[in-house]
């Protein structure tokens, strides 16, 4: 099962664009990258997941490698809200058995 | 409504009582969840169950207990409640044959053990 590793803390300038890293060198070929937010003690919300190519949506964008070694997780113009944790998860798209592991994430503060 | 729903929100009990925390959800998902997030760290995942009939231990499992009522409905026991058993908790759900969204979490219990 593929592994990932982020840093431990981030910060970044209110409009500002946030970039989040993510280890993933063991990754296969038929396991998606997920990411995940955490705001203070709820419970993980789903932001964006991809294979290969990057993706886009209303919260985020996701850049992938093209070997697929590493991701990154871009909130395009963060806003005080967007402080959280950040997991970065790898897994099989469907199926099967395999329970991704959400390790300490990435803390993202956002400041003024 | 929320998709998965967690009761009670906060709960504070004594060592050695039991006590269940309790699940639910509204999304038709087969696979519950039940993960534990000590401060600092990551979440831990306790139990899960991929159907009715079908119950795993996680990672951390001695202590606790899980009951699958119903699709809709899993349970998690602390038999003898510890103070170490103090930290939030949260339930999730997944759909494997879905489209890709990962899991859905539920807002957490609080539980403190004194």
């Amino acid at each position: 099962d593929a592994k990932t590793t982020q840093p431990t803390s981030m910060d970044c300038a209110e409009g500002r664009a946030a970039n989040l890293p993510c280890n993933h060198s063991t990754i296969s070929g038929n396991e998606y990258v997920y990411w995940y937010r955490q705001i203070h003690s709820q419970g993980p919300q789903y932001i964006i997941h991809g294979l290969k190519n990057n993706e886009t949506n209303e919260m985020a964008s996701l850049i992938i490698t093209e070997d697929r070694k590493s991701s990154t997780l871009i909130l395009p113009h963060a806003t005080l809200r967007d402080t959280a944790v950040y997991y970065c998860i790898v897994r099989v798209a469907s199926g099967g058995s395999y329970i991704p592991t959400f390790g300490r994430g990435t803390s993202l503060i956002v400041h003024p | 409504d929320a998709d998965v729903t967690q009761t009670p929100r906060n709960r504070i009990t004594k060592t050695g009582k039991r006590i269940m925390l309790e699940c639910s959800q509204t999304k038709g998902h087969d696979r519950m969840y039940w993960y534990r997030q000590d401060p600092g760290l990551g979440l831990r995942l306790i139990y899960y169950s991929f159907d009715v009939k079908d119950i795993n231990k996680g990672e951390i499992s001695d202590g606790y207990s899980v009951s699958r009522q119903a699709q809709a409905k899993f349970s998690l026991s602390l038999e003898s409640a510890i103070p170490n058993q103090t930290a939030l908790y949260f339930c999730a759900t997944s759909d494997p044959t879905g489209t890709n969204y990962g899991y859905t979490f539920g807002s957490g219990t609080r539980l403190t053990v004194v």
